[in-house]
């Protein structure tokens, strides 16, 4: 099976400190989002790109999260300085042309701890 | 801005047929999906519905109206397993490609 490959699967980090979260769409996805899930919040639209371009990151704290695709196998969300508020889960999930028989498909997700 | 209600939670009977409701308003729309989310997993695709009208797949169907801004997921013969949260969410809710996800219902099947 296609899969999203999501690491670290598990972070935990003092605040003030940078975190770098990386992505691996499926081969042949050209849109790629980025969510943070909290229990009050639900799932949280960061980020979004299209054939690597972002389209929009209005849902991103600007002076601390930035996302980047630097190219079509890798997509990075990055923290810096991270504080605790920042403690969530974190997805990944990419589509294709065939989103309507099979949607958008998830990682697995990073846990990250902010202490 | 960007609305999508569903229910919080819902308890059904092993067995049983349940019906989730998700309604929306929207500036954009390109389809409506709905996820399964087990605790401490990642959401599973279910379903996609982009015209009026019900789509089937086993036990889960889901329905769309659109000019109601309405949709349901149809769970039939309830299994235990199909406790999870199920999420409603909507394509292109503000414009190009976005998906923007409702809260989720907590769905409990007991014996």
């Amino acid at each position: 099976d296609a899969r999203v490959t999501q690491t670290p699967r598990h972070k935990v980090t003092e605040m003030g400190q940078e975190v770098t979260m990386r992505c691996q769409p499926i081969l042949g996805h050209n849109t790629v989002f980025w969510y943070r899930q909290t229990m009050m919040q639900g799932l949280e639209l960061l980020a979004y790109f299209r054939n690597r371009a972002p389209l929009d990151d209005s849902g991103m704290p600007k002076d601390r999260f930035s996302a980047e695709m630097p190219d079509a196998t890798l997509a990075t969300l990055k923290i810096q300085p991270s504080e605790p508020r920042d403690s969530a889960v974190y997805f990944c999930a990419s589509g294709g042309p065939d989103r309507a028989n099979y949607g958008y498909t998830f990682g697995s997700g990073t846990r990250l701890t902010v202490v | 801005g960007q609305n999508i209600d569903q229910p919080t939670e819902m308890t059904a009977t092993e067995g049983a047929i349940v019906q989730i409701n998700c309604t929306y308003q929207t500036s954009g729309f390109n389809g409506l999906f709905w996820y399964q989310q087990h605790a401490g997993e990642a959401p599973t695709f279910l379903s996609y519905n982009v015209l009026d009208g019900l789509e089937e797949k086993g036990r889960f169907s889901s329905f769309l109206s659109r000019s109601k801004g309405y949709s349901y997921l149809l769970l039939k013969e309830l299994q235990m397993k199909d406790s999870a949260s199920y999420l409603c969410a909507v394509g292109g809710a503000g414009g190009g490609n976005k998906l923007t996800f409702g809260t989720g219902t907590q769905l409990k099947v007991e014996l």
